[in-house]
């Protein structure tokens, strides 16, 4: 299975954009890229996902590179409610076992 | 709008007893998903039904088993608990099991097991 790879932890500072990126290179051309975050004592939320556009919901901005081997997620303005574990997860399509499997996220810090 | 129900939100067992944990998807949900998810780490993919059929199987162990019924509710059946057992565990659900649909989490159930 395609994996992928997140920085452990990031920080930001309120009301600033903040950029999660994740490296998938091993990416096949039916694997979806999807983020979910988790806040604390709470249950993972999907976020956003896509194939080979970018994408943007209310939530946030999923910006995916032209080879689709990275994608970045983008919040446009950093609120303390937005510290979370991210996670990148690529789905593959019309496969069996294709399940979503959580690997390390990115644990996101919000400064005041 | 309506979310996924996860029933008991807290679980208090005994070594070497059972316990079952129960899930209900959002409506027209018709896949569910179960993960349980230890202190400090990330989630752990057990195992998924799709229209009442098991779909997918992760790392369950063989104390565990589970089912999808006609009304598209799931239970996770837990026997022989141990300590290690002690942990979240979240149900998720969504409208087929197609990797261009999300998933919807439920609050998960803590189970402590002492």
């Amino acid at each position: 299975d395609a994996k992928t790879t997140q920085p452990n932890s990031m920080e930001s500072n309120e009301e600033e954009p903040v950029h999660l990126p994740c490296n998938h290179s091993t990416i096949s051309g039916t694997d979806y890229i999807h983020w979910y975050r988790q806040l604390p004592s709470q249950g993972p939320e999907y976020v956003i996902h896509g194939l080979t556009s970018n994408v943007n919901n209310r939530m946030a901005s999923l910006a995916i590179a032209e080879d689709r081997k990275s994608s970045t997620l983008i919040l446009h303005r950093a609120t303390l409610r937005d510290a979370a574990v991210y996670y990148c997860i690529l789905r593959a399509d019309w496969k069996e076992n294709n399940d979503m499997r959580f690997g390390a996220g990115t644990r996101l810090t919000v400064k005041p | 709008a309506a979310g996924v129900i996860q029933s008991p939100r807290h679980l208090i067992k005994e070594k070497r007893e059972t316990a079952t944990l129960k899930c209900y998807p959002i409506p027209r949900h018709d896949t569910v998903y179960w993960y349980q998810q230890g202190p400090g780490q990330d989630p752990q993919f057990l195992i998924s039904f799709y229209e009442k059929m098991q779909s997918d199987k992760g790392s369950i162990p063989d104390r565990f088993s589970a089912q999808q019924f006609s009304d598209y509710h799931s239970e996770l059946n837990m026997s022989s608990l141990e300590l290690g057992d002690s942990a979240l565990y979240f149900c998720a659900s969504s409208l087929l099991s197609l990797a261009n649909y999300g998933y919807t989490f439920g609050s998960g159930t803590r189970l402590t097991v002492v």
